[in-house]
Protein backbone atom coordinates (compact mmCIF):
# COMPACT_ATOMS: atom_id res chain seq x y z
CA UNK A 1 0.00 0.00 0.00
CA UNK A 2 1.00 3.37 -0.46
CA UNK A 3 2.88 5.37 1.80
CA UNK A 4 3.84 9.13 2.79
CA UNK A 5 6.17 9.88 5.47
CA UNK A 6 6.94 13.68 6.10
CA UNK A 7 10.24 14.63 7.61
CA UNK A 8 12.14 17.71 9.03
CA UNK A 9 12.76 19.86 11.84
CA UNK A 10 9.94 20.37 14.24
CA UNK A 11 11.46 23.45 15.21
CA UNK A 12 12.26 26.81 12.68
CA UNK A 13 13.01 30.30 13.92
CA UNK A 14 11.06 33.37 12.49
CA UNK A 15 12.71 34.94 9.46
CA UNK A 16 14.61 31.58 8.70
CA UNK A 17 13.31 29.00 5.83
CA UNK A 18 11.54 25.76 7.08
CA UNK A 19 12.39 22.53 4.99
CA UNK A 20 10.03 19.24 4.91
CA UNK A 21 10.33 16.28 2.91
CA UNK A 22 7.80 13.66 1.97
CA UNK A 23 8.98 10.00 0.92
CA UNK A 24 6.58 8.15 -0.79
CA UNK A 25 6.81 4.37 -0.50
CA UNK A 26 5.00 2.11 -2.09
CA UNK A 27 4.54 3.11 -5.50
CA UNK A 28 6.25 5.68 -7.75
CA UNK A 29 5.58 9.34 -7.95
CA UNK A 30 5.16 9.03 -11.72
CA UNK A 31 1.86 10.12 -12.82
CA UNK A 32 0.71 11.43 -9.92
CA UNK A 33 0.39 15.31 -8.70
CA UNK A 34 1.71 15.59 -5.17
CA UNK A 35 0.56 18.49 -2.88
CA UNK A 36 1.49 20.27 0.75
CA UNK A 37 -1.55 21.28 2.84
CA UNK A 38 -0.87 22.73 6.08
CA UNK A 39 -2.98 22.80 8.94
CA UNK A 40 -2.60 25.58 11.96
CA UNK A 41 -3.46 24.21 16.04
CA UNK A 42 -7.04 24.17 16.19
CA UNK A 43 -7.44 25.70 12.46
CA UNK A 44 -8.60 24.36 9.36
CA UNK A 45 -7.13 23.21 6.19
CA UNK A 46 -4.64 25.50 3.47
CA UNK A 47 -3.97 24.30 0.54
CA UNK A 48 0.25 25.27 0.17
CA UNK A 49 0.74 24.22 -4.01
CA UNK A 50 1.26 21.20 -5.87
CA UNK A 51 4.02 19.44 -8.03
CA UNK A 52 3.86 17.65 -10.84
CA UNK A 53 6.10 14.58 -11.49
CA UNK A 54 7.63 16.01 -14.46
CA UNK A 55 8.10 19.10 -12.79
CA UNK A 56 5.55 21.91 -13.22
CA UNK A 57 4.07 23.50 -9.51
CA UNK A 58 1.30 25.68 -8.95
CA UNK A 59 0.54 27.57 -5.49
CA UNK A 60 -1.79 29.14 -2.99
CA UNK A 61 -1.27 32.39 -4.55
CA UNK A 62 -1.50 33.96 -0.73
CA UNK A 63 2.29 31.54 -0.42
CA UNK A 64 3.10 31.89 -3.82
CA UNK A 65 6.28 34.28 -3.23
CA UNK A 66 7.91 32.08 -0.19
CA UNK A 67 6.69 28.80 -1.52
CA UNK A 68 9.06 26.20 -3.88
CA UNK A 69 7.65 22.44 -4.39
CA UNK A 70 9.91 20.59 -5.50
CA UNK A 71 10.07 16.71 -6.79
CA UNK A 72 12.79 13.97 -6.89
CA UNK A 73 11.53 11.19 -9.31
CA UNK A 74 14.92 9.55 -8.00
CA UNK A 75 14.44 9.52 -4.31
CA UNK A 76 10.68 9.18 -5.16
CA UNK A 77 10.45 12.50 -2.59
CA UNK A 78 8.67 15.78 -2.54
CA UNK A 79 9.99 18.38 -1.05
CA UNK A 80 8.70 22.31 0.88
CA UNK A 81 10.79 24.91 1.36
CA UNK A 82 8.72 28.14 2.73
CA UNK A 83 11.03 31.24 3.45
CA UNK A 84 11.00 34.09 5.76
CA UNK A 85 8.65 31.94 8.11
CA UNK A 86 6.41 34.08 11.10
CA UNK A 87 4.63 32.50 14.52
CA UNK A 88 1.68 32.63 11.70
CA UNK A 89 3.37 29.76 9.74
CA UNK A 90 3.01 27.51 12.93
CA UNK A 91 1.12 24.58 11.76
CA UNK A 92 1.08 20.61 11.02
CA UNK A 93 2.57 20.21 7.62
CA UNK A 94 0.62 17.27 5.39
CA UNK A 95 1.89 15.89 2.24
CA UNK A 96 -0.83 14.87 0.01
CA UNK A 97 -1.53 13.13 -3.46
CA UNK A 98 -3.81 14.79 -5.47
CA UNK A 99 -5.62 12.95 -8.07
CA UNK A 100 -7.59 14.62 -10.92
CA UNK A 101 -10.69 15.93 -8.16
CA UNK A 102 -9.56 14.71 -5.14
CA UNK A 103 -6.92 14.22 -2.54
CA UNK A 104 -7.09 10.41 -1.88
CA UNK A 105 -4.01 10.16 0.17
CA UNK A 106 -2.55 12.27 3.24
CA UNK A 107 0.75 11.65 5.11
CA UNK A 108 0.12 11.38 8.92
CA UNK A 109 1.78 15.14 9.07
CA UNK A 110 4.50 17.23 10.64
CA UNK A 111 4.42 19.78 13.51
CA UNK A 112 6.59 22.23 12.98
CA UNK A 113 6.77 25.15 15.61
CA UNK A 114 8.20 28.80 14.74
CA UNK A 115 9.88 30.03 17.63
CA UNK A 116 13.25 31.31 18.67
CA UNK B 1 -11.64 33.84 5.29
CA UNK B 2 -12.04 30.31 3.08
CA UNK B 3 -13.00 30.58 -0.41
CA UNK B 4 -15.77 27.26 0.58
CA UNK B 5 -18.41 28.68 3.58
CA UNK B 6 -19.26 25.82 5.84
CA UNK B 7 -21.07 25.80 9.50
CA UNK B 8 -18.77 25.51 12.10
CA UNK B 9 -20.64 23.11 13.74
CA UNK B 10 -23.70 21.01 14.01
CA UNK B 11 -24.83 18.29 16.73
CA UNK B 12 -27.06 15.40 16.58
CA UNK B 13 -28.26 12.60 18.12
CA UNK B 14 -26.94 9.06 17.72
CA UNK B 15 -28.73 7.19 15.05
CA UNK B 16 -29.81 10.54 13.82
CA UNK B 17 -29.13 11.80 10.27
CA UNK B 18 -27.39 15.04 9.99
CA UNK B 19 -26.00 17.06 6.84
CA UNK B 20 -23.14 19.60 6.37
CA UNK B 21 -23.33 22.31 3.61
CA UNK B 22 -20.50 23.94 1.25
CA UNK B 23 -21.06 26.75 -0.10
CA UNK B 24 -19.12 28.43 -3.48
CA UNK B 25 -19.46 29.88 -6.38
CA UNK B 26 -19.01 29.16 -10.31
CA UNK B 27 -15.48 29.40 -10.29
CA UNK B 28 -15.03 26.13 -7.73
CA UNK B 29 -17.90 24.22 -7.01
CA UNK B 30 -20.03 25.47 -9.91
CA UNK B 31 -17.91 23.63 -12.47
CA UNK B 32 -15.69 21.06 -10.49
CA UNK B 33 -16.32 17.53 -8.64
CA UNK B 34 -16.43 18.16 -5.29
CA UNK B 35 -14.82 16.18 -2.49
CA UNK B 36 -15.22 15.84 1.49
CA UNK B 37 -12.66 15.00 4.18
CA UNK B 38 -13.48 13.45 7.52
CA UNK B 39 -10.40 14.57 10.35
CA UNK B 40 -10.92 12.48 13.40
CA UNK B 41 -9.17 13.97 16.50
CA UNK B 42 -5.12 13.98 16.19
CA UNK B 43 -5.43 12.14 12.62
CA UNK B 44 -4.87 13.12 8.97
CA UNK B 45 -7.80 13.90 7.14
CA UNK B 46 -9.29 11.16 4.95
CA UNK B 47 -11.20 11.14 1.55
CA UNK B 48 -15.00 10.64 2.33
CA UNK B 49 -16.65 11.09 -0.94
CA UNK B 50 -15.08 11.98 -4.59
CA UNK B 51 -16.46 13.63 -7.33
CA UNK B 52 -19.82 14.95 -5.29
CA UNK B 53 -21.28 11.34 -4.44
CA UNK B 54 -18.75 8.55 -4.91
CA UNK B 55 -17.91 6.79 -1.99
CA UNK B 56 -13.84 5.22 -1.93
CA UNK B 57 -13.80 1.56 -1.13
CA UNK B 58 -14.67 1.23 2.50
CA UNK B 59 -16.68 3.78 2.94
CA UNK B 60 -20.00 2.98 4.72
CA UNK B 61 -22.64 3.97 2.81
CA UNK B 62 -24.09 5.81 5.88
CA UNK B 63 -22.33 8.74 4.23
CA UNK B 64 -23.41 10.06 0.50
CA UNK B 65 -23.01 13.68 -0.96
CA UNK B 66 -24.95 15.60 -3.45
CA UNK B 67 -23.99 19.04 -5.44
CA UNK B 68 -26.64 21.41 -6.86
CA UNK B 69 -25.76 24.58 -8.47
CA UNK B 70 -22.47 26.39 -6.49
CA UNK B 71 -23.43 24.24 -3.33
CA UNK B 72 -22.77 20.82 -2.03
CA UNK B 73 -24.04 18.58 0.56
CA UNK B 74 -22.35 15.76 2.96
CA UNK B 75 -25.11 13.39 4.46
CA UNK B 76 -24.61 11.19 7.43
CA UNK B 77 -26.99 9.10 8.55
CA UNK B 78 -27.34 6.55 11.63
CA UNK B 79 -24.94 9.01 13.23
CA UNK B 80 -22.44 6.95 15.88
CA UNK B 81 -20.17 7.93 18.35
CA UNK B 82 -17.08 7.41 16.20
CA UNK B 83 -18.59 9.99 14.10
CA UNK B 84 -17.40 13.02 15.65
CA UNK B 85 -15.05 14.74 13.56
CA UNK B 86 -14.38 17.73 12.20
CA UNK B 87 -15.16 17.49 7.99
CA UNK B 88 -13.91 19.51 5.09
CA UNK B 89 -15.26 20.09 1.61
CA UNK B 90 -12.62 20.72 -0.92
CA UNK B 91 -12.39 21.00 -4.75
CA UNK B 92 -10.67 23.02 -7.60
CA UNK B 93 -10.85 26.57 -7.82
CA UNK B 94 -10.49 27.62 -11.73
CA UNK B 95 -10.11 31.39 -11.36
CA UNK B 96 -6.81 32.98 -12.17
CA UNK B 97 -4.66 30.02 -11.73
CA UNK B 98 -5.89 26.99 -10.93
CA UNK B 99 -5.53 26.77 -6.62
CA UNK B 100 -6.92 23.75 -4.49
CA UNK B 101 -9.73 24.94 -2.38
CA UNK B 102 -10.84 24.10 1.28
CA UNK B 103 -14.13 24.94 3.09
CA UNK B 104 -13.05 26.13 6.48
CA UNK B 105 -14.73 23.07 7.83
CA UNK B 106 -17.46 21.52 10.49
CA UNK B 107 -17.26 20.30 13.69
CA UNK B 108 -19.57 17.33 14.33
CA UNK B 109 -20.38 16.93 17.77
CA UNK B 110 -22.92 13.24 18.22
CA UNK B 111 -24.49 14.10 21.44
Amino acid sequence: QVQLQESGPGLVKPSETLSLTCTVSGDSISSYYWSWIRQPPGKGLEWIGYVYYSGSTNYNPSLESRVTISVDTSKNQISLKLTSVTAADTAVYYCARLVATKVDLWGQGTLVTVSS
Amino acid sequence: QSVLTQPPSVSAAPGQKVTISCSGSSSNIGNNYVSWYQQLPGTAPKLLIYDNNKRPSGIPDRFSGSKSGTSATLGITGLQTGDEADYYCGTWDSGLSANWVFGGGTKLTVL
